[in-house]
């Protein structure tokens, strides 16, 4: 059984420009969550996607985005990047059986390194 | 809305010391909840989870933790600390209105002494 895996591990942009990070969720799993977690902070709830939908949505602008494809993969895309912006952004993948499922446990991945100059 | 609160931002204990984490949560209904661990540059591992029934759980590691709803708690626990336990510890509150939102606490960073 292959975890979740997420890429790039690093990478480094400049104020302004755009960034995708890509995950691939647990085999078998159909939900997928995005965590931003900056330096000394816990992580906190971009979005999640439930079978290609989004289904829920932290506290966070609409430069941020995302996408789920039919494989339950997942992309978290970043607009105008701030300085900000510059953390460990971390992948988690569940099984949902249904919508209204009650909690169902989330895997993590190892993240993703974003620096903004 | 939900909330976590760990009040310990840094906790230095010695080799096979007892250890407790303290958290306290706020959230409306019954909660799930959770800690994790993470070792520098890495993700996320779930120590242990609460969702109902026996207010006292046992996870991985040795890891214990009691669920005290009077107290708002869900404190960890390690009758002996081993020097690979060093880490950060993040207590989270779980949704359970239709998505696996998490909600984290600032994180407690365990440092361990020979």
């Amino acid at each position: 059984e292959t975890g979740v895996t997420q890429s790039p591990t690093h990478l480094i942009k400049t104020r302004g420009q755009q960034v995708t990070l890509r995950c691939s969720s647990q085999s078998g799993h159909n939900t997928v969550s995005w965590y931003q977690q900056a330096l000394g902070q816990g992580p906190q709830f971009i979005f999640q996607y439930y079978r290609e939908e989004e289904n829920g949505r932290g506290n966070f602008p609409p430069r941020f985005s995302g996408l789920q494809f039919p494989n339950y993969s997942s992309e978290l895309n970043v607009n105008a990047l701030e300085l900000d912006d510059s953390a460990l952004y971390l992948c988690a993948s569940s099984f949902r059986p249904t919508a209204l499922s009650s909690y169902n446990e989330q895997f993590f991945g190892p993240g993703t390194r974003l620096t903004v100059l | 809305a939900q909330s976590v609160t760990q009040p310990d931002i840094h906790i230095t204990v010695s080799e096979g010391a007892s250890l407790e984490l303290r958290c306290n949560y706020s959230y409306g209904a019954t909660p799930y909840l959770f800690w994790y661990v993470q070792s520098p540059g890495q993700g996320l591992q779930l120590l242990l989870k609460y969702f109902s029934g026996d207010t006292l759980v046992q996870g991985i590691k040795g890891f214990e933790a009691e669920f005290k709803r009077s107290q708002s708690s869900f404190n960890l626990r390690k009758p002996s600390v081993h020097w690979s336990d060093a880490a950060e510890y993040f207590c989270a509150v779980g949704s359970n209105f239709g998505n696996e939102k998490l909600t984290f606490g600032t994180g407690t960073r365990l440092t361990i002494i020979p």
